[in-house]
Formats: C-alpha cells, structure tokens, sequence
C-alpha cells in the first residue's frame, strides 16, 4: 500500500498570507489528523477528521482549519499568517475503528517571512 | 491532563552498544503507547506499540514493555547500529480523543 502524501513539501508565505496543505491517507484509512511540530513547542495536535466530520480539536487559534473530502483526502488551513507559524506539518492517517495507530507522512514545512 | 516526558538527549552510543531510552507517562484511563522515529527531514514512522499492561511491543530490534504500576514505556535494543541514528519519540493516545500526546524527542547518535 502506498503511504501518506502531503503536498507541498515545502512553502515559503509572507506574514499575513493564508496557506492551504494538502493530505492524501493511506488507501482505506477513514481518519486523518494534523500535528503541527516545532523545535520549541515540539509535536502538538490540532485536529482529527474522520467520515468528513471534525471529530477532535486541539488547543489552536480559530486561524487553523480543516476539512475532510469524501475519498478522505484532508486539507488544512491557516489565515493571517504569523512568524511563529513556522513549522513542520505532519499527517497521519489512521483506519479510525478498532484500530487506532496511526500513519505519518512526510510532512510540509512551512516559512513565514 | 496527559503528559509523557522523555529522557533528555542526545544520546551518543558507540555501535553495538546496548539502548535503553527511558519514558513515563500520566493519563487518564488506559491509553494505548508508542514509540515513533524520525530521520532527518522525514515525517514520524511508527517504530512499535503496546495497548495495555505488561503488553511488549517489538520491532527490528527494539523493544517496549507497558509497565501500569510505574507508568513506564521504556524502549530497549541490545546492539544498536549508525543507521539507527535518529531522534525517538514516545507517546500516548488518549482513546477518547483519538489524539496522541508526545513527549519532547529523545536524540540517538551512534558512532561506528
């Protein structure tokens, strides 16, 4: 089976700008959820899609945002870029019942100037 | 809340030398435990798992028993490689929030 992609690897936004990543899970996984990874606050949670429904939110600000297709591809969204949103964007993808481990891609990388 | 607090880095080993890179965790409940790494540049792959007490989970090597009574996950390999050369992470899922909570990373060097 192919594993997580993300797209793009890598994205250079000036502050204020928004950003939209974009997550492909691994065939006949239903839940995809996003962490945000930076040297100071480490690897942090912000949310969990599963079946096109929001089912977990982490401590972030309103300015991040998700969504879920039907094929369960996930996007997600920042507005109104900030310095420190400068960070690693991982996926992870996960079958979502009965089994819960979950499956990282490769992340995005994401500079704001 | 939940928390998993890892040892701090880096850890230098010369190669074959024995690993152990401890982890404890506090939850609520019983969650399931992980050990994750990542190489340079690459996002975060599953190393191995346990899902509850005195559960050991294995893989290429490495090892990790589920310890309740001193909410432990330690992660062991008795001869490590330069290609395990990589940062480990430990964590927890909360099986309510679907969510897993990591501990900071733990740096591995291992010098030929």
């Amino acid at each position: 089976k192919a594993g997580v992609t993300q797209t793009p690897r890598y994205l250079i936004k000036t502050r204020g700008q928004q950003v939209t990543l974009s997550c492909s899970p691994i065939s006949g996984h239903r839940s995809v959820s996003w962490y945000q990874q930076t040297p100071g606050q480490g690897l942090q949670f912000l949310f969990e899609y599963f079946s096109e429904t929001q089912r977990n939110k982490g401590n972030f600000p309103g300015r991040f945002s998700g969504r879920q297709f039907s094929n369960s591809r996930s996007e997600m969204n920042v507005s109104t870029l900030e310095l420190g949103d400068s960070a690693l964007y991982l996926c992870a993808s996960s079958p979502g019942t009965v089994a819960y481990e979950q499956y990282f891609g490769p992340g995005t990388r994401l500079t704001v100037t | 809340g939940n928390s998993v607090t890892q040892m701090e880095g880096p850890v230098t080993l010369s190669e074959e030398a024995f690993l152990t890179i401890n982890c404890t965790y506090t939850a609520t409940g019983y969650p399931s435990l992980f050990w994750y790494v990542q190489y340079p540049g690459e996002g975060l792959q599953l190393l191995l798992k346990a899902t509850k007490a005195d559960d050991k989970g294995s893989n290429k090597g490495f090892e990790a028993t589920y310890r309740k009574e001193t909410t432990s996950f330690h992660l062991e390999k008795g001869s490590v490689q330069v290609s395990d050369s990589a940062v480990y992470f430990c964590a927890l899922m909360d099986m309510g929030r679907r969510a897993l909570t990591f501990g900071s990373g733990t740096r591995l060097q291992v010098q030929p």
